[in-house]
């Protein structure tokens, strides 16, 4: 069966920072790859997906990730994180039909 | 549009009783997907509906169920409830499901307690 993982469970940063967080999913084939975000006390929000096409895929709030099909690799980026980038972020990848998530990353950014 | 809302936000109930939780989506999602966060597990896939059938299922036992209504409106339910059903439950829609390039859109979720 399809699994994910984030190497991280837990990232603490200073503002203006670089951030990379890891994902990794079991195996290959069709796969379509999304990252959510979950801000203190707010609801999971598409931070971008990945579906087809240019692997360099780019979301909301400045972030953006990289599909690499041969390392099973999906990680995001973002060259420059804020104070108000401070939330716990998941990996998912949608197999058979219902989505197989990674355990999430706290991100703590220190103003 | 409005979003996806689920009630109640907040539930505590005692072990043994059945809860049922609701969900509605978004105007013109016809596809509802139920997942369980907790600390231990992360967020687990628990079942989808559309069109009022359920179309997949996560590995859960049969005390959890689900239905879907005409109107895409979904409820939840749990029966002889354990401490360890004690998790955020999550609703999320999308037009059709998870087929091709669908995204899901989450609600803010149901916190149940169970004592």
């Amino acid at each position: 069966a399809q699994s994910v993982s984030q190497h991280n469970h837990h990232v603490i940063l200073s503002e203006a920072a670089s951030l990379e967080l890891g994902c990794n999913y079991s195996y290959g084939g069709t796969v379509n790859l999304f990252w959510y975000v979950q801000y203190p006390g707010q609801h999971l929000q598409l931070l971008l997906k990945y579906f087809s096409g240019d692997p360099l895929v780019k979301g909301i709030k400045g972030f953006e990730a990289e599909f690499i099909k041969s390392k099973f690799s999906f990680n995001l980026r973002k060259p420059s994180v804020q104070w108000s980038d401070t939330a716990e972020y998941f990996c998912a990848v949608n197999s058979n039909y219902q989505l197989i998530w990674g355990a999430g990353t706290k991100l703590i950014i220190k103003p | 549009k409005a979003g996806v809302t689920q009630t109640p936000r907040y539930l505590i109930k005692t072990r043994g009783q059945q809860v049922t939780l609701s969900c509605s989506p978004i105007s013109g999602h016809r596809s509802v997907s139920w997942y369980q966060q907790t600390p231990g597990q992360g967020l687990q896939f628990l079942f989808e509906y559309f069109s009022e059938t359920q179309r997949n299922k996560g590995n859960f036992p049969g005390r959890f169920s689900g239905r879907q209504f005409s109107n895409s409106r979904s409820e939840m339910n749990v029966s002889t409830l354990e401490l360890g059903d004690s998790a955020l439950y999550l609703c999320a829609s999308s037009l059709e499901g998870l087929a091709g390039d669908e995204t899901q859109y989450f609600g803010p979720g149901t916190r149940l307690l169970v004592l």
